[in-house]
């Protein structure tokens, strides 16, 4: 069975400080991860993704999130925030080799200036 | 390149009223998956087509179908609509393989659905 867990349903930072939003998965099967972003009013966008290559994973706009297997970890961090990052996040886990996707619940941020 | 589009944007309905949705995929995308977002249950799989195929269906009653056709645009109706059907419809296409899947989905910006 499969299922994800996203620690934190909000998570507040200032800008210009670092943003780590956490998410724990369980898989019966070699997973792929991903994280999506989605702005208000919007449909979501890929940040980045894994998919057993490199444990260390960047995306786009600076994020990027490490694998651990042994935790079952797959948390996504960003050096600095910036005001623009403000959004709803979520980690995704999908078993390889098959289509179903699980969602998590989301991790709302929020950038105070 | 054209991103996914999903038609109408926002639309009101009353209850027991039927509601078609549209989705058309990025060109050479042949998956087309549809998805339920509210604030209280979060994202959740509606059912999944693939060359024109049911491929994958989640947790959802008969009163919420859905199709494709062979250009793999895709629509979802849903029947005898209830309050608790309000939601954001997001559509999701993807490059697949025919058995599997590794890739990513691309999203629409949505259906914003309001049942009164």
């Amino acid at each position: 069975a499969q299922s994800v867990t996203q620690l934190d349903s909000h998570v507040s930072v200032s800008e210009g400080t670092p943003v780590l939003l956490r998410c724990n998965y369980s898989s019966s099967y070699s997973p792929s991860l991903f994280w999506y972003v989605q702005h208000p009013n919007k449909g979501l966008q890929l940040l980045l993704k894994y998919t057993s290559a490199a444990t260390l994973v960047k995306g786009i706009n600076g994020f990027e999130a490490e694998f651990k297997k042994s935790e079952t970890s797959f948390h996504l961090t960003k050096p600095s925030a910036h005001m623009s990052d403000a959004a709803e996040y979520f980690c995704v886990v999908s078993p390889t080799g098959g289509f179903k996707t699980i969602f998590g619940a989301g991790t709302r941020l929020f950038v105070k200036a | 390149k054209a991103g996914v589009t999903q038609t109408p944007r926002y639309l009101i309905k009353t209850r027991g009223q039927q509601v078609t949705l549209s989705c058309s995929p990025i060109s050479g995308h042949r998956s087309v998956s549809w998805y339920q977002q509210t604030p209280g249950q979060g994202l959740q799989f509606l059912f999944e087509y693939f060359s024109e195929t049911q491929r994958n269906k989640g947790n959802f009653p008969g009163r919420f179908s859905g199709r494709q056709f062979s250009n793999s645009r895709s629509e979802m109706n849903v029947s005898t609509l209830e309050l608790g059907d309000s939601a954001l419809y997001l559509c999701a296409s993807s490059l697949v393989g025919v058995r599997f899947w590794a890739g990513e989905l691309f999203f629409g910006e949505g259906s914003r659905l309001t049942v009164l």
